[in-house]
């Protein structure tokens, strides 16, 4: 079945610098890539998604990559904000089965103002 | 977006009683739910998908005679815990898959916090 990895588990920036998180997943056949920002007892909030018929999709502070011959995709925020400071987790999807995720493990963004 | 919603938020109970947490969509109608639990600090684990009007998809692992889902309705799925113990203390979160416009994407509820004493 789908496995996806997730780095890092825990990201610090400073205010205002660009955060970069990286997931790369195994079945081939996944074709849709969603970001969750999720807050403490919250539950995910979709920020981004991509399906592997595009390489890069951007909503303005927001990005998301997508490298369907290595299998991982991106997500990159810019000009950090205090409040990006949350848990994200990528995702992954293959057709069938009623759309399930696969999820990675998270990754901790703090952003230091 | 599209709303799913959880009942109840947060339940506390003793050893060896079941517990129902509700999960409905609230303005679309789901053929395919899916249910998670999350420890803390750790990640989503897919539990089973929950099909209306069919049996439960347990994922490896997931004891569906512990975990008995039910969805009943296009807009209703059930997840009961029976005999619960304090290791099946945690975060359980439903989600529907919206797929009419303006969406295509999955809506997760606000989550179920279980403790088991």
């Amino acid at each position: 079945g789908e496995n996806v990895e997730q780095h890092p588990s825990t990201l610090s920036v400073q205010e205002g610098d660009s955060a970069v998180i990286k997931c790369t997943y195994s079945d081939s056949a996944s074709n849709y890539f969603p970001w969750y920002k999720q807050e403490l007892g919250k539950r995910p909030q979709l920020i981004i998604d991509i399906r592997s018929n595009v390489g890069e999709k951007k909503d303005q502070r927001i990005a998301v990559t997508l490298n369907k011959t290595a299998k991982h995709f991106s997500l990159h925020i810019t000009e950090t904000q205090p409040e990006d400071s949350a848990v994200y987790f990528c995702a992954a999807s293959r057709p069938g089965g009623g759309n399930k995720l696969v999820f990675g493990a998270g990754t901790i963004l703090r952003v230091k103002s | 977006g599209a709303v799913v919603s959880q009942h109840p938020s947060r339940v506390i109970c003793k050893s060896g009683t079941s517990v129902k947490i509700e999960c409905r969509s609230l303005d679309f109608q789901a053929t395919t739910m899916f249910w998670y639990r999350q420890f803390p600090k750790q990640s989503l684990m897919l539990m089973a998908t929950s099909n209306e009007g069919s049996k439960a998809t347990y994922e490896q692992g997931v004891e569906k005679d512990k975990f008995l889902i039910n969805h009943a309705s296009l807009t209703l799925s059930t997840l009961t815990v029976t005999s619960a113990h304090p290791e099946d203390s945690s975060f359980y979160i439903c989600s529907a898959w919206h797929s009419g416009a303006p969406y295509n994407e999955q809506f997760f509820g606000p989550g179920t916090r279980l403790t088991v004493l």
